[in-house]
């Protein structure tokens, strides 16, 4: 357990309905990731957060997509409109920056299925 | 764009051996590389690497760098089938940001 919580750990949605992650970083960490995985690939990055400001998006984040970490400790990555190609693990990491690390902590992560 | 590939893609070997595996990356403004090991779900932390020629050891697991050749290896001696899992490896191009790779599917056989 590497202190990052995410939920649901699972997720099965009909195409076309909105849903919506959960992510808890370590509680010290500023700087929050969000990224995609897809069988047999690694993660793809989506985009991160540094406390409650959205720094970089992703080309693959289309319109469908939006991230928000309000208050600068949970985020929430909501997909609109699902289609089956979002069918992935998201994956949630953090890191404080400002340290000389690049080391990312892990959440398990989301398991979206799309029928 | 930033790079990362991985070889192989898919290994199997018998519990004893010893196994390599490769990163190679092509990134602007490099800070460091990253290794870590997939098992079912999240990726956990094996190594960090920012200088060349430094190896990094953890128990039967090393890694090292090469910045000038641009690559970096894994090495897992006296594999266990605890080791079977994907490794992934992963460089920071300057946004602390993970570029991956494919994957290595590492299959120890007993």
């Amino acid at each position: 357990d590497t202190g990052v919580s995410q939920n649901p750990r699972h997720k099965i949605t009909k195409r076309g309905q909105n849903v919506t992650f959960r992510c808890d970083p370590i509680s010290e960490h500023n700087r929050l990731y969000w990224y995609r995985q897809t069988l047999g690939q690694g993660p793809e990055f989506l985009t991160y957060f540094q406390n409650e400001a959205q720094l970089e998006k992703s080309r693959l984040l289309s319109d469908r997509f939006s991230a928000e970490r309000p208050k600068g400790s949970f985020s929430t990555l909501e997909i609109q409109r699902t289609e089956q190609g979002d069918s992935a693990m998201y994956l949630c990491a953090s890191i404080t920056s400002g340290v000389r690390t690049d080391t990312q902590y892990f959440g398990p992560g989301t398991r979206l299925t799309v029928l | 764009e930033d790079k990362v590939v991985q070889s192989p893609l898919s290994l199997v070997v018998h519990e004893g051996d010893t196994v390599t595996l490769n990163c190679s990356y092509e990134v602007t403004n490099f800070r460091s590389l990253l290794w870590y090991k997939q098992e079912k779900k999240a990726p956990t932390f094996l190594f960090m690497l920012t200088s060349s020629g430094i190896e990094k050891k953890s128990g039967r697991l090393s890694s090292i760098l090469d910045k000038k050749e641009l690559f970096s290896i894994l090495n897992i001696t006296a594999t266990q089938t605890g080791d079977s899992a994907v490794y992934l490896c992963a460089v920071v191009p300057g946004a602390q940001k993970l570029v991956f790779g494919q994957g290595t599917r590492l299959t120890i056989n007993p």
